[in-house]
């Protein structure tokens, strides 16, 4: 596709459901991020896949959050058992490479997660 | 560990004026990249300039440039003849070590 696209742009769910976020990056782009963020606050990392290296997993906030990445391509982070604190903007964003020049990241519009 | 600090919550700048945007940031590494992000109400992050560590002169496109002091690790930005469309939040970035970390943003309003 054109860009990064998130899916669904708005999840609204019940607390203590799990919910499943998706993020399909830019076409070849090997570099792949997760962030959470707060109303109004800045952008906390939370995880990194770089091709077929183990991911940086070191911003997940807990284990009730997890992430997969498939075929180096569509990834999804999942969140289990959510609460009330879950509620934020997740931001996917990828990039092409992660040394040089390529380093600038496109990010996709996020998925609002209301839990209630 | 890498650390990026805007230090302005919100700022606020008059049409045509100009406004700086201050950041800084801590990394151990000597090379490493700094961006500018721009978030407007859309929640759409867009890249507004880029600095490669490496470089001793200052990026600039077109109303924005960076003022980069590698000794002093502080990475401003200025947005001159400002317009109605630059209000957003902006988001300093460092990149290094395979992270892209943020500041937690500066929230900018522009008044006709």
């Amino acid at each position: 596709g054109a860009g990064v696209s998130q899916s669904p742009s708005n999840k609204v769910t019940e607390k203590g459901k799990d919910v499943e976020l998706r993020c399909d990056p830019i076409s070849g782009h090997t570099a792949l991020y997760w962030y959470r963020q707060s109303l109004g606050q800045g952008l906390e990392f939370l995880i990194y896949f770089q091709g077929n290296s183990a991911p940086d997993k070191s911003g997940l906030p807990s284990d009730r959050f997890s992430a997969e990445r498939t075929g180096g391509s569509v990834s999804t982070l999942t969140i289990q058992r959510t609460q009330q604190e879950d509620s934020a903007v997740y931001l996917c964003a990828s990039s092409l490479n992660f040394r040089g020049m390529n380093t600038e990241a496109f990010f996709g519009q996020g998925t609002r997660l209301t839990v209630v | 560990a890498q650390t990026v600090t805007q230090s302005q919550p919100e700022m606020s700048v008059q049409e045509a004026e100009t406004v700086t945007l201050s950041c800084t940031y801590d990394t151990s590494e000597s090379d490493y990249y700094l961006f500018w992000y721009k978030q407007p109400p859309s929640r759409q992050m867009i890249l507004v300039i880029r600095q490669e560590a490496y470089k001793q002169q200052n990026a600039t496109e077109n109303r924005f440039s960076v003022n980069f002091q590698k000794a002093a690790k502080s990475f401003s930005l200025k947005i001159s003849d400002s317009q109605l469309g630059d209000a957003a939040m902006y988001f300093c970035a460092l990149y290094n070590t395979d992270k892209l970390i943020f500041g937690t943003g500066t929230r900018l309003q522009v008044f006709p």
